[in-house]
């Protein structure tokens, strides 16, 4: 089956780094999105991998690896805005989008 | 504003009645989405139209029936409401055609169904 796992929820520190991590087992693979959820509110797109590497988009930053099925999304300078869930989502080879359950980040100051 | 709407944003109803989500795209996107969001948080896909016609349907009872009379508009009817039906849908919307996941997908502000 197809799978993706997140940690369910991580604390950090206003001011800190933290690292959130996305393991996936899809049929194929032709990207990795990572959106953006605060409580009561819409999801929002942060930032779309599908080469390796890392994209770096201001304070936010996205990891990829195929051949591990790994990714991970850095967030640096925390602020308590960033309090959110971040969702992973895997486009498989058939162009379904696969969500993660999400990840609840807790900025505390 | 360039965006996704959705109404209503609250629904609280009873059991067994009828009701209509609605969601419209002023984007130009080809490509509209319902998403139901449960008390778990996980964002489960339910229907994919591309263009007015349906690419996606994950395995939804067929109480649940979407209407797209145009590409910009995607309507959501759900037939004798059940108690697990409460839950968040969100409506979203993509630019590329033919259900090719790889564009980012733009969410409605939710609607909120409570089913007492």
């Amino acid at each position: 089956g197809q799978n993706i796992d997140q940690p369910t929820e991580m604390t950090a520190t206003e001011g800190a780094i933290v690292q959130i991590n996305c393991t996936y087992q899809t049929s194929g693979f032709n990207g990795l999105f990572w959106y953006q959820q605060h409580a009561g509110e819409a999801p929002t797109f942060l930032s779309y991998n599908v080469l390796d590497g890392l994209e770096e988009k201001g304070r936010f930053s996205s990891f990829l690896s195929r051949s591990k099925g790994y990714s991970y999304l850095l967030l640096k300078e925390l602020q308590m805005k960033d309090s959110a869930s971040y969702l992973c989502a895997v486009t498989d080879s058939n162009y379904q989008l696969i969500w993660g359950a999400g990840t609840k980040l807790i900025i505390k100051p | 504003d360039t965006a996704v709407s959705q109404t209503p944003k609250y629904l609280v109803t009873q059991m067994g009645n009828d009701k209509s989500i609605k969601c419209e795209q002023n984007l130009g996107h080809d490509t509209m989405y319902w998403y139901k969001q449960d008390s778990k948080k996980f964002l489960k896909i339910m229907f994919s139209y591309n263009n007015k016609e349906l690419i996606i349907n994950e395995t939804v009872p067929n109480r649940f029936s979407p209407k797209s009379p145009d590409k910009a508009h995607l309507n959501l009817h759900i037939n004798s409401l059940e108690l697990g039906d409460s839950a968040v849908y969100f409506c979203a919307s993509s630019l590329a055609g033919g259900g090719i996941n790889t564009d980012t997908q733009y969410f409605g502000p939710g609607t909120r169904l409570t089913v007492l």
